[in-house]
């Protein structure tokens, strides 16, 4: 079955850096878009970056502009997130999510990862 | 950015009655827009697409109509597991994709 399984969350001092990676089975991952979409404790959803299937195409937030970085290995059906200069509003559980050519919208997530920024 | 409004905040209800969420967009998202449902704990599940495609394995008490700014998601006879947070996100102009700030769904 579709998994998504994301990893390499944990506690980063502000101004610190993290990557966390996204590994995908039961789906073909190289016919997907991808996204990281993260909810802050207690909070709603929040967008944070998306690559395209080839990973030709990049968008990211304006809130993590400059300091994340999406990426993909498809021959490792994984998805990753660099992410630098962090900040305490970045405090938040990270998810990868599906995003298929078919319906346009995330119909796979992972389980989640949380990124805590605190000192 | 197309901002998202969600309307109630809260809704309490019974199981067995119906439940009828609001999505209001800031300008017209014609009829791109999705609903998420998630309980606590959980990751989101996409419900409903495009204003009123169900996704796959989606129960047929969900349903979702509207288009332009206005959007509604009814849940026809909520059952125990209903009971949680919905989200709208809108993929009519993006980046960024949006979602609302939720509606949670609680047991009364």
């Amino acid at each position: 079955q579709v998994q998504l399984v994301e990893s390499g969350g944990g506690l980063v001092k502000p101004g610190g850096s993290l990557r966390l990676s996204c590994a995908a089975s039961g789906f073909t991952f190289s016919d997907y878009y991808m996204s990281w979409i993260r909810q802050a404790p207690g909070k709603g959803l929040e967008w944070v970056s998306y690559i395209s299937s080839s990973g030709s195409s990049i968008y990211y937030a304006d809130s993590v502009k400059g300091r994340f970085t999406i990426s993909r290995d498809n021959a490792k059906n994984s998805l990753y997130l660099q992410m630098n200069s962090l900040r305490a509003e970045d405090t938040a559980v990270y998810y990868c999510a599906g995003y298929s050519t078919a319906v346009r919208y995330f119909d796979y997530w992972g389980q989640g990862t949380l990124v805590t920024v605190s000192s | 950015e197309i901002v998202l409004t969600q309307s109630p905040a809260t809704l309490s209800l019974s199981p067995g009655e119906r439940a009828t969420l609001s999505c209001r967009a800031s300008q017209s998202v014609s009829s791109y827009l999705a609903w998420y449902q998630q309980k606590s704990g959980q990751a989101p599940r996409l419900l409903i697409y495009d204003a009123s495609n169900r996704a796959t394995g989606i129960p047929a008490r969900f349903s979702g109509s509207g288009s332009g700014t206005d959007f509604t998601l009814t849940i026809s006879s909520l059952e125990p597991e209903d009971f949680a947070v919905y989200y709208c996100q809108q993929r009519s102009n993006w980046p960024p994709f949006t979602f609302g700030p939720g509606t949670k769904v609680d047991i009364k």
